[in-house]
């Protein structure tokens, strides 16, 4: 089946430690995006990635780093230097990064930082 | 920039009830309007869209139609089941500098209750 993977569903880590959030898709998809959601606050894009080695920040990418090595996988680093790191974290693609393309979404990863 | 305002929640109703949620947006141009809905502890799946002016998106008993004059996509279902609880968000989708800028509502949790 087609879709996309974010590992784990659940992570614990403590303050001032780095954590990465694996986000894989198997739908050959060009467009990849990682969101943040806050209770009340619908979704904020971190980053986003067009194409194979590109990225570009999102409205909220302080404190965030992510890499694009091969089109299926889109993995975000979640920095000692975000201030506030604990949610859920969501990872999407689309076919194109053009406007008239839903976006297919992962299970998500919730972030708990004590 | 662009924006989108949906109703606050929680909105609770009994089975076999209709559900209207709105839905309003601000855009620069001709944007793409979604409706995307989110199960607890979940990603958001797509749950219709309309791309153009009168466009009509229809599944699963639920609708929206685009309108231009009063920039609305209010999601509409006749009878709600209680397998309906869920978060739904409105969301417009608009190219921007070459990529898909989507801007999602902030939720609406709905609760159906035998």
């Amino acid at each position: 089946d087609g879709g996309i993977t974010q590992s784990p569903k659940y992570l614990f880590r403590k303050e001032g430690q780095n954590v990465t959030l694996s986000c894989e898709q198997n739908l050959n998809h060009d467009a990849m995006y990682w969101y943040r959601q806050d209770p009340g606050q619908g979704l904020r894009l971190i980053y986003y990635s067009q194409i194979v080695n590109d990225f570009q920040k999102g409205d909220i990418a302080e404190g965030y780093s992510v890499s694009r090595e091969k089109k299926e996988s889109f993995p975000l680093t979640v920095t000692s230097a975000q201030k506030n790191p604990t949610a859920f974290y969501l990872c999407a693609s689309s076919i194109s990064p053009t406007s008239n393309y839903e976006q297919y979404f992962g299970p998500g990863t919730r972030l708990t930082v004590t | 920039g662009d924006s989108v305002t949906q109703m606050e929640g929680p909105v609770t109703l009994s089975e076999e009830a209709c559900l209207t949620i709105n839905c309003t947006y601000t855009a620069t141009g001709y944007p793409s309007l979604f409706w995307y809905v989110q199960y607890p502890g979940e990603g958001l799946q797509l749950l219709l869209k309309a791309t153009k002016a009168d466009d009509k998106g229809s599944n699963k008993g639920f609708e929206a139609t685009y309108r231009k004059e009063t920039t609305s996509f209010h999601l509409e279902k006749g009878s709600v089941q209680v397998s309906d609880s869920a978060v739904y968000f409105c969301a417009l989708s608009e190219g921007s500098g070459g990529y898909q800028k989507v801007t999602f509502g902030t939720g609406t949790k709905l609760q159906v209750i035998p």
